[in-house]
């Protein structure tokens, strides 16, 4: 069975562009979460999407959005990208909230 | 105030000895526990979820979980060099917000 998959694995955007990253949960899985994590840190929640619904979100700007397919992928969209938003995306799937697998990440660079 | 802290270590242990991995967390009406580990350059591995109190054992881990004191814990047996890792405790709040800390690093030395 396929994992988690994240596309693009890496990405460079000059500031204040927009960029939009891509996750495909594990087949049968319709819960989506993503996070962000910087260097030497644990993983930060951004959201969580259960069947096309928002179910929770973290502490980040409103620059930040996602959304849930039909199909269970997701969209995160980042706006008006700065320095910091440089980081690895980590989106993760699961059946029933109880654990989430996480796909290989995209790696963000802003400059 | 961080909803879930860990010591960051790093954690040192020979080759067949305890590990033994800590966690506590604020918000009291958490009910589910996640451990994860996390090779350098990869992305978190779910190893254990608990959300009763008391143990639950898989293998060589083993995750406690006492509300009273909102602490959770994550053992490792006979711990491997290929164990050495950063493991990460989350959990999830009231608010269906997941919350990571910021890992302990572990290594175990042959």
């Amino acid at each position: 069975d396929a994992g988690v998959t994240q596309s693009p694995t890496h990405l460079i955007k000059t500031r204040g562009q927009q960029v939009t990253l891509r996750c495909s949960p594990i087949s049968g899985h319709k819960s989506v979460s993503w996070y962000q994590q910087v260097l030497g840190q644990g993983p930060q929640f951004i959201f969580q999407y259960y069947e096309k619904e928002e179910r929770g979100r973290g502490n980040f700007p409103d620059r930040f959005s996602a959304r849930q397919f039909p199909n269970y992928s997701s969209e995160l969209n980042v706006n008006a990208l700065l320095l910091g938003d440089s980081a690895l995306y980590l989106c993760a799937s699961s059946f029933d909230s109880r654990g989430y697998t996480f796909g290989s990440g995209t790696r963000l660079t802003v400059v | 105030q961080k909803e879930v802290e860990q010591n960051s270590g790093p954690l040192s242990v020979p080759e067949g000895a305890i590990a033994s991995l800590n966690c506590t967390y604020s918000d009291r009406g958490s009910q589910s526990f996640f451990w994860y580990r996390q090779y350098s350059g990869k992305s978190p591995e779910l190893i254990m979820f608990i959300y009763s109190n008391g143990d639950k054992e898989d293998g060589r881990f083993t995750a406690q979980l006492n509300k009273a004191s909102q602490y959770v814990s994550l053992l490792i047996r006979d711990s491997q060099p290929s164990d050495s890792a950063t493991y990460l405790c989350a959990g999830m709040n009231t608010g269906n917000q997941f919350y990571f800390g910021t890992g302990t690093s572990l290594t175990v030395i042959p």
